[in-house]
C-alpha cells in the first residue's frame, strides 16, 4: 500500500522565520511528487518533483526531491502571514490507478 | 473559464438518505475526480474518470457511485447516507495524464447525522 508521510504535523512561526516541511513517501512505480497550499477551500498547485536534486523555486518557496533517500522537503524563507495553510504533499505512482497518494499535511501558522 | 464547480457548498443528511454531489468542468479535462478530505488526513481518492463514459474505484470507493455521461460532468452519488460519511469533497479534473495540471474544485462539505 502507497504511503506518504509528512512531518511536522503543525507549525507555529513568526514572521521572517524560515521552514522547512518534509515529506517521505514509499510509492510504487514512483513518478513523481507533488506540493499543494491549501488555505480555506481547495489546494493549489505549487510544485512537481520528478528528478532527485533538481531544485524548484517560486518566490520565496522551493522544494527538492531526493529519490534515493524517498524524501522531498518544502523551504519557505521569510515567511509571511498569507504563508499560513496547510501544505500537502502527494505522491503520484504510475499504478492502475492513476492516484495520488496524499500525506495528511502539515498545518503552518504563521504570526505577525 | 468557470473551472471546476461544486453544487451545493454544504449540505445536512440524515442517515439512509441518498443524494448527489454535482461537479462540473469547462475546461475540456479528460480526467475527472473525487476525493474526501477528513480531518487531519491528506485526501483520499473515491473515483475517477478518463473519460466520458469510463469510471474507476480509488481508494474508498464504498458507499458512493459515479458516473460519466458528458466530458463536462461528473456526479458522485451516495446511495445510503452514512455518518461515516461525514466529510469534505472535492472534485477535480485535469488535461489527460498530466496530474500537475488537477485543478480542484471549492469542495462540498457534508455531514450526515
Amino acid at each position: 500500500e502507497d504511503k506518504v508521510v509528512q512531518s511536522p504535523l503543525s507549525l507555529v512561526v513568526h514572521e521572517g522565520d524560515t521552514v522547512t516541511l518534509n515529506c517521505s513517501y514509499e510509492v510504487t512505480n514512483f513518478r513523481s511528487l507533488l506540493w499543494y497550499k491549501q488555505e480555506k477551500k481547495a489546494p493549489t498547485f505549487l510544485f512537481m518533483l520528478t528528478s532527485s536534486g533538481i531544485e524548484k523555486k517560486s518566490g520565496r518557496l522551493s522544494s527538492i526531491l531526493d529519490k534515493k533517500e524517498l524524501f522531498s522537503i518544502l523551504n519557505i524563507t521569510a515567511t509571511q502571514t498569507g504563508d499560513s495553510a496547510i501544505y500537502l504533499c502527494a505522491g503520484w505512482g504510475r499504478g492502475s490507478a492513476r492516484q495520488l497518494t496524499f500525506g495528511s499535511g502539515t498545518q503552518l501558522t504563521v504570526l505577525p | 473559464n468557470a473551472g471546476v464547480t461544486q453544487t451545493p457548498k454544504f449540505q445536512v443528511l440524515k442517515t439512509g438518505q441518498s443524494m448527489t454531489l454535482q461537479c462540473a468542468q469547462d475546461m475540456n479535462h479528460e480526467y475527472m475526480s473525487w476525493y474526501r478530505q477528513d480531518p487531519g488526513m491528506g485526501l483520499r481518492l473515491i473515483h475517477y474518470s478518463v473519460g466520458a463514459g469510463i469510471t474507476d474505484q480509488g481508494e474508498v470507493p464504498n458507499g458512493y457511485n459515479v458516473s460519466r455521461s458528458t466530458t463536462e460532468d461528473f456526479p458522485l452519488r451516495l446511495l445510503s447516507a452514512a455518518p461515516s460519511q461525514t466529510s469534505v469533497y472535492f472534485c477535480a479534473s485535469s488535461y489527460s495524464d498530466r496530474v500537475e495540471t488537477q485543478y480542484f474544485g471549492p469542495g462540498t462539505r457534508l455531514l450526515v447525522l
